[in-house]
């Protein structure tokens, strides 16, 4: 079983669409949560970190769930720039390393 | 600012040969870290560096790879009688301090392609 675990999707929505991504970790030790957003053939870059209280920047929402290892984005009013792999990651305590999901990709059509 | 940069940005090899890829992180940054990504798959850690000292190699596969960072700056990984199962894309990042707390910036990697 792998430590993320993600939907591949591809989740293809239009424009305006709200969409949701889920992810579950098995480490109950992770300490740290975040998701990244990878463009094609481009490196993966930081969107957001996740909170255990829930947290929001724009458009994006993000919630963690501790007690089922659970971790979920939401993205409202979808963009055609939205269009891209959205990558669920976990930091397991005081470590450097990042465990990535496989990564779920959003096509936004107009 | 500069962000991470890694050279060479494609390299073809033959099988058995042997590759070095190039990393820079950001200036200042004092933890590096390398992630290889298969294609559709994410990032799968390889090793992270505290200044010049590996502080976590549990991610290397096998005694082929190795990697240094002699000056606290720019690393290199290095790895040894390629296999083709070796092709992947290779990912730097690097962060300000410790690793608990701060973010990782990616480099654009170096796509490795064994024959």
């Amino acid at each position: 079983r792998k430590e993320v675990e993600q939907d591949p999707g591809p989740f293809n929505v239009p424009e305006g669409a709200t969409v949701a991504f889920n992810c579950t970790y098995s480490n109950s030790a992770s300490q740290s949560f975040f998701w990244y957003r990878q463009d094609c053939r481009k490196e993966p870059k930081l969107l957001m970190s996740v909170y255990s209280s829930g947290n929001e920047d724009g458009r994006f929402t993000a919630q963690l769930n501790r007690a089922s290892q659970y971790i979920s984005l939401l993205i409202r009013d979808s963009k055609l720039s939205d269009s891209a792999t959205y990558l669920c990651v976990v930091r397991a305590g005081n470590t450097g390393k990042l465990i990535f999901g496989q990564g779920t990709t959003l096509q936004v059509k107009p | 600012g500069a962000g991470v940069s890694q050279t060479p940005s494609n390299k073809v090899t033959e099988k058995g040969k042997y590759v070095e890829l190039r990393c820079d992180p950001i200036s200042g940054h004092t933890a590096l870290y390398w992630y290889r990504q298969s294609l559709g798959q994410g990032p799968e850690f390889l090793i992270y560096f505290q200044g010049t000292g590996a502080a976590d190699d549990s991610g290397l596969p096998n005694d082929r790879f190795f990697a240094v960072r002699p000056e606290g700056s720019v690393s290199t990984l290095k790895i040894q009688r390629t296999e083709r199962g070796d092709s992947a894309v290779y990912l730097c990042a690097s962060s300000l301090t410790g690793p608990s707390t701060d973010t990782q910036y990616f480099g654009p990697g170096t796509r490795l392609t064994v024959l």
